[in-house]
């Protein structure tokens, strides 16, 4: 099957700070989508991303279909960025999702 | 909110109980997935049905099934719970099979004891 990788698995950041999420897959994917789990739990769409590049507000992010990967800048880091970042896709029939990015923001 | 609606929110039973979780779509959805979070863990993959009929099937125990009704909702039965169950169960919906955008309800927290 399919191998998704997310780098890095934890990351701590100052307030203020940026960051780049890394997205890898071992395989083509379509419908590529970054969501972010706030810490109670609630899984909120950020980007619908299949290819190319996006903005809204403070984050971004950048698809390349061919290469397999997708990053997610996120610029002035606020606390309320704290949780855990997913990429996840199509993959034949399943949406598949990768392990995740660990955010925390300290301020 | 995404517009996709998940009861109970929480949840608490005993080992060996059973019980059904149920999900209402986004308006115009067609599609409806599940997933299950243990702690701290990533989202497994449970099962995706489209405009009632099965689509996909993911890492679904047999003692969990699922159905989409005519009206498009949908719910999932566990059970013989044990205590492993205990997760977060997620419904999203889109509105195509594949492609198009997912979106996921707040889950609904099952604790076993």
């Amino acid at each position: 099957g399919i191998q998704v990788e997310q780098s890095p698995p934890d990351l701590i950041l100052q307030e203020g700070a940026n960051s780049t999420l890394r997205c890898n897959f071992s395989d083509s994917v379509n419908n590529l989508q970054w969501f972010h789990q706030n810490p109670w739990g609630q899984l909120i769409n950020l980007f619908y991303i299949p290819s190319g590049t996006k903005q809204n507000g403070r984050l971004s992010a950048t698809t390349v279909a061919t290469e397999r990967y997708s990053l997610l800048y996120i610029s002035s880091s606020q606390t309320t960025d704290s949780g855990v970042y997913f990429c996840a896709g199509h993959y034949g029939q399943n949406f598949v999702f990768g392990p995740g990015t660990r955010l925390s923001v300290l301020p | 909110d995404s517009g996709v609606t998940q009861t109970p929110k929480h949840l608490i039973t005993a080992t060996g109980q059973r019980v059904t979780l149920r999900c209402s779509p986004r308006s115009g959805d067609l599609s409806v997935y599940w997933y299950q979070q243990s702690l701290d863990q990533g989202l497994q993959f449970l099962i995706q049905y489209y405009n009632g009929e099965e689509r996909a099937k993911g890492n679904i125990l047999e003692r969990f099934s699922a159905q989409q009704f005519p009206d498009l909702h949908s719910e999932l039965n566990l059970s013989s719970l044990e205590l492993g169950d205990s997760a977060l169960y997620f419904c999203a919906s889109s509105v195509v099979a594949t492609g198009n955008t997912i979106y996921f309800g707040e889950g609904s927290w099952l604790t076993v004891v």
